[in-house]
């Protein structure tokens, strides 16, 4: 079945860029939307954006002046940069499939970034 | 931005009680409303979508309804395994979470 895996960074510095790759296997990336949602330890879900396999995007207007989300149909991956980070933005960082046209169905186990110097 | 408002935020309740749970938006959502279970160290796994929807293999105990702006997610009858965070989502105007609610055992 469908799986999708976070990987990156555990520890980005101050004021530098975060970035993460979802990778999906078991199925393609094509004709679905992809988003990236985060979660503050102990705190709730925030949304960050999403990318349509065509490379469409549509972010979350609280961090758009910061996101870029990316996708590579030929690796079956997305990616997500978070530039100019603080420690605010510490949190467990899942990937989904889904966004405003379709349902959050399908999600990562998520991965931890700590921002620190 | 559209915000959701879930109570209570803490259900304490038994093996084999009904739960119901609410989330009420700021301003109409259609019937784009989600439902999401969170247990501690794993992801949000998807009850409910568009108001009462089952997701793939979700067990009939689990029920959603509402329109508008006020919803309901209904556990039947609580099993051992539903004690966990819940979160409403809508999907109407961007994507936004609900603080969620804390079913506990009593």
């Amino acid at each position: 079945q469908v799986q999708l895996q976070e990987s990156g960074p555990g520890l980005v510095k101050p004021s530098e860029t975060l970035s993460l790759t979802c990778t999906v296997s078991g199925g393609s990336i094509s004709s679905y939307y992809w988003s990236w949602i985060r979660q503050p330890p102990g705190k709730g879900l925030e949304w960050i954006g999403y990318i349509y396999y065509s490379g469409s995007t549509n972010y979350n207007p609280s961090l758009k002046s910061r996101v870029t989300i990316s996708v590579d149909t030929s690796k079956n991956q997305f990616s997500v940069k978070l530039s100019s980070v603080t420690a605010a933005d510490t949190a467990i960082y899942y990937c989904a499939r889904g966004a405003d046209l379709q349902p959050l169905d399908l999600w990562g186990q998520g991965t931890l970034v700590t921002v620190s110097s | 931005e559209i915000v959701l408002t879930q109570s209570p935020a803490t259900l304490s309740l038994s093996p084999g009680e009904r739960a119901t749970l609410s989330c009420r938006a700021s301003q109409s959502v259609s019937n784009y409303l989600a439902w999401y279970q969170q247990k501690p160290g794993q992801a949000p796994r998807l009850l409910i979508y568009d108001t009462s929807k089952r997701a793939t293999g979700i067990p009939a105990r689990f029920s959603g309804s509402g329109s508008g702006t006020d919803f309901t997610l209904t556990i039947s009858t609580l099993e051992p395994e539903d004690f966990a965070l819940y979160y409403c989502q809508q999907r109407t105007n961007w994507i936004t979470f609900g603080q969620g609610t804390r079913l506990e055992i009593k």
